[in-house]
């Protein structure tokens, strides 16, 4: 059975550091990008970016580029997002979902919620 | 980056009765492969976004055959044929041709 299990939610301050992750089972995880997904009430759905787990290859949508990171550890059939450092604005619940290239987001996972707050 | 713009972004429908909504790109999401690469997803309240439709007309496994998807290029369709209580939620079109992006979403409840 296809899963992404999702780190728990996360409370933060403003300037702090943050790494939640996705823990892929039931398929090879070399064979499916992993892709991240913010969701801010009131805002719909916005794609940040992927990574193809074959070669850690990343894309990253332009708005996030340089505020995220994107990485796998193979070792563990993870995947992550990072921030180094936290904006109130951040405060969002944040999916990871599976494809291949060009392909569809058949998996997703249950999703994290993360606040940033002084 | 590709722009996708959904219509209506609210639809309340009546039980039965059938729904419709619609999603543009700014650019042709049709490949040379013959392929339109534009998803339709659907987030029921509390619970993860769930595929539907595929390749703009490929429903995936699992989702009723109430639920169809059409059209080619930049305007696309998603019809529900007769809409039952458990469809509230909020739909999304995706495109999956360069990177991806979402449509604003659309909220359907029932009336």
């Amino acid at each position: 059975e296809v899963q992404l299990v999702q780190s728990g939610a996360e409370v933060k301050k403003p300037g702090e550091s943050l790494r939640i992750s996705c823990e892929a089972s039931g398929y090879s995880f070399i064979s499916y990008w992993i892709s991240w997904v913010r969701l801010v009430p009131g805002k719909g759905l916005e794609w940040m970016g992927r990574i193809d787990p074959s070669d850690s290859n990343t894309n990253y949508r332009p708005s996030f580029q340089g505020h995220i990171t994107i990485s796998i550890d193979k070792s563990i059939t993870t995947a992550y997002l990072h921030w180094s450092s936290l904006k109130a604005s951040d405060t969002a619940m944040y999916y990871c979902a599976r494809h291949v290239l060009g392909g569809e987001f058949d998996y997703w996972g249950r999703g994290t919620r993360v606040t940033v707050s002084s | 980056d590709i722009v996708m713009t959904q219509s209506p972004l609210s639809l309340p429908v009546t039980p039965g009765e059938p729904a419709s909504i619609s999603c543009r790109s700014s650019q042709s999401l049709l490949h040379s492969n013959g392929y339109n690469y534009l998803d339709w997803y659907l987030q029921k309240p509390g619970q993860s976004p769930q595929l539907l439709i595929y390749f703009g007309s490929k429903r995936a496994s699992g989702v009723p055959d109430r639920f169809s998807g059409s059209g080619s290029g930049t305007d696309f369709t998603l019809e529900i044929s007769r809409v039952e209580a458990e469809d509230v939620g909020l739909y999304y079109c995706m495109q999956a041709l360069q990177t991806h992006t979402f449509g604003q979403g659309t909220r359907l409840d029932i009336k």
